[in-house]
């Protein structure tokens, strides 16, 4: 069967640190790869989908960054942050060519 | 890129009466998936119903999918307290292939009373 990992499960972090946020799974080849962010209250924002190492595809602008450097690890990742960076960010993977996507556990990160 | 909405936002039942949550979208789909979000967890996928399609049931889950009003509806039949949590629908009305990650509302919270 498949699992998806996530970690760390929170975070703290002042304004202006480095970010690196890690999803891995487990249980399957060549998955497409998603970073979402969910604000408190709100439904989720797809901020970057991969289909493949190496290739990353990003919907919204900002400070963030994606990275895949193995076929089963999803990395987020940031220089600077900023407090509108906080919220609560999950990882999810789904088949190739298919609609319904597995979630991670999530990350709750806080800038402060 | 833009999100479909819930209706209710919020919603408050007793134990054993069915709950009904409805979601609107904009544009055309392939399909439309309900999943549902515990406090502080990851998103579960509950249900996907295809354009084709005009109902589907899973268990104590039944949606219904009107694609001429861009709406879909979401009943949970004799709620048990463990069926609190967010519901949200998602489509892939933005995205091709169903690689490019699906559009998501902003949720119904589901309370259900003892």
């Amino acid at each position: 069967s498949q699992t998806i990992h996530q970690w760390p499960a929170t975070l703290v972090q002042p304004v202006g640190s480095p970010l690196s946020l890690e999803c891995t799974v487990e249980g399957t080849s060549n998955p497409n790869l998603y970073w979402y962010r969910q604000a408190a209250g709100r439904g989720l924002q797809l901020l970057f989908y991969s289909v493949g190492i190496g290739q990353i595809s990003s919907e919204v602008p900002q400070n963030l960054s994606a990275s895949r450097p193995q076929d089963r690890q999803f990395i987020l990742s940031s220089k600077k942050l900023l407090l509108s960076d906080s919220g609560f960010y999950l990882c999810a993977w789904s088949w190739a060519r298919s609609y319904e996507q597995y979630f991670g556990p999530g990350t709750r990160l806080t800038v402060t | 890129s833009q999100q479909g909405e819930e209706d209710p936002q919020a919603l408050s039942i007793q134990e054993g009466e069915n709950a009904t949550m409805n979601c609107s979208y904009k544009t055309s789909i392939n399909n439309l998936q309900w999943y549902r979000q515990n406090s502080g967890r990851g998103l579960v996928h509950l249900i996907l119903i295809r354009s084709n399609e005009r109902e589907k049931h899973s268990g104590r889950l039944r949606v219904t999918l009107d694609t001429s009003k861009k709406s879909s509806s979401l009943l949970i039949t004799a709620s048990r307290a463990a069926d609190t949590a967010s519901y949200f629908c998602a489509t892939d009305e933005y995205s091709g292939g169903g690689a490019d990650g699906l559009t998501f509302g902003k949720g119904t919270h589901l309370i259900i009373q003892p």
